[in-house]
């Protein structure tokens, strides 16, 4: 891929198991989190997102667990599907009005046929 | 819906001479952003614009680097003089203030510097 390079961490499963991505964030004032999914050569998009006033949220296929006791957040993917397979990015927002998103470095998966 | 549409897909340029990337956000989004994305580094946040007025762009790394966003449907980020470092990737992504902390992003400008 085209996106980013060969210092990511890697996860690599099997197709039909599920897959734990996993986050840590680093400012406690954040209120807001995101995973999003990118695909070589193409730009991010859009997952799942949660606020800090909740723990889980679910979308289809998608579970997103927020642990702001240890600042850590992960994305649960069921079933995981070749389709799946891209660098999975978290992205955290600071508790003030503005819009800006930071990035974390990124997790590759890559799903076993 | 054609999405946040960047140009040129890549660029290939030599040291010194100037380069412009493009970006037309989503209609109706009101909020765009440019971020950089290298091995090292990852995404960074270059800069943001709110209803076409810069709000932060500290994430801009020299003078080298400026951004303009003349009306809601166009923004650019220049680069001149270019450096073999700003060989990255070009993002841009937009949204909607007020409704949605979730940017869609671009294809993305893949630029490299020789």
């Amino acid at each position: 891929g085209e996106s980013v390079g060969l210092h990511l961490p890697t996860l690599s499963v099997q197709e039909g198991d599920n897959s734990i991505i996993n986050c840590a964030y680093s400012n406690s004032a954040s209120d807001y989190f995101i995973w999003y999914k990118q695909e070589s050569g193409k730009g991010p998009q859009f997952i799942i997102d949660i606020r800090s006033n909740m723990d889980k949220r679910q979308g289809q296929r998608v579970t997103v667990l927020l642990n702001k006791t240890v600042k850590h957040l992960s994305l649960q993917i069921a079933a995981t599907q070749p389709g799946d397979s891209a660098v999975y990015f978290c992205a955290e927002k600071n508790g003030d009005s503005s819009y800006k998103l930071i990035f974390g470095s990124g997790t590759r998966l890559l799903v076993r046929p | 819906d054609a999405g946040v549409i960047q140009s040129p897909r890549h660029e290939v340029t030599e040291m010194g001479q100037e380069v412009t990337l493009r970006c037309k956000p989503i209609s109706g989004h009101n909020s765009l952003f440019w971020y950089r994305q290298t091995m090292m580094r990852g995404l960074e946040l270059l800069i943001y614009f709110n209803n076409n007025v810069p709000i932060d762009d500290s994430g801009m790394p020299e003078d080298r680097f400026s951004a303009k966003m003349p009306n809601a449907s166009f923004s650019t980020l220049k680069i001149q003089p270019s450096e073999p470092r700003d060989s990255a990737v070009y993002f841009c992504a937009s949204t909607v203030r007020g409704r949605s902390y979730s940017y869609t992003f671009g294809s993305g400008t893949r630029l490299t510097v020789v």
